[in-house]
């Protein structure tokens, strides 16, 4: 079955610690998002990548970091930077509209990340 | 730029009664409208999508939305709640050139037995 999938499904940090989150697809898909979600916010772009290595900030790229380096792979490393990292992060990935697309992105089951 | 506004974020209707979800949205070009279902601590589900096609838009778990280009409006309907319905459910929008998403807040649907 095609899908997203990320890991883990919970991960707990310690404040000053580095961690990487694992996102991949097997949807052959161009387009990948990382998205962080709190409650009654809805959902917050981090970052986002249309092509392998390029990717572009989203609206609160500040203390993340991401790569590219494989079209079905696009991990998102949550850096100490980051003041407050305790929250639900989903990944997604779209077919861009160049490629027949309108924009629909299909979501993995997230990842949940807490601080202590 | 692109926007999208949901009225109500908590929605309780009793099983059996008629959904109704509430979005507005504001784009500069011709839009591309979705409606998304997350389940608690799941991922979000795509449940339907307007793509310039018909207004009337059928999607999963009988579920269906109508676009009025007048109202700038994409309300989500059903008209028989049941209680594997309750969820949270975001409505979405991209413009023609922009692939990016814009969701809304979310409306959190509750469903009474």
């Amino acid at each position: 079955d095609g899908g997203i999938t990320q890991s883990p499904k919970y991960l707990f940090r310690k404040e000053g610690q580095n961690v990487t989150l694992s996102c991949e697809q097997n949807l052959n898909h161009d387009a990948m998002y990382w998205y962080r979600q709190d409650p009654g916010q809805g959902l917050r772009l981090i970052y986002y990548s249309q092509i392998v290595n390029d990717f572009q900030k989203g609206d609160i790229a500040e203390g993340y970091s991401v790569s590219r380096e494989k079209k079905e792979s696009f991990p998102l490393t949550v850096t100490s930077a980051q003041k407050n990292p305790t929250a639900f992060y989903l990944c997604a990935s779209s077919i861009p509209q160049l490629a027949g697309g309108y924009g629909e992105q299909f979501f993995g089951p997230g990842t949940r990340l807490t601080v202590l | 730029a692109q926007s999208v506004t949901q009225l109500g974020s908590h929605v309780s209707v009793s099983e059996g009664a008629l959904v109704l979800l509430r979005c507005n949205y504001s784009s500069s070009v011709p839009p591309y409208l979705f409606w998304y279902v997350q389940y608690p601590n799941q991922g979000l589900q795509l449940l339907l999508k307007y793509t310039s096609a018909a207004t009337l838009v059928k999607g999963i778990n009988g579920f269906e939305a109508e676009f009025k280009k007048s109202e700038t409006s994409f309300h989500l309907t059903k008209p028989s709640a049941h209680m594997s319905d309750a969820a949270e459910y975001f409505c979405a929008v991209s413009e023609i050139g922009n692939e990016k998403l814009t969701f809304g807040t979310g409306t959190r649907l509750t469903i009474i037995p």
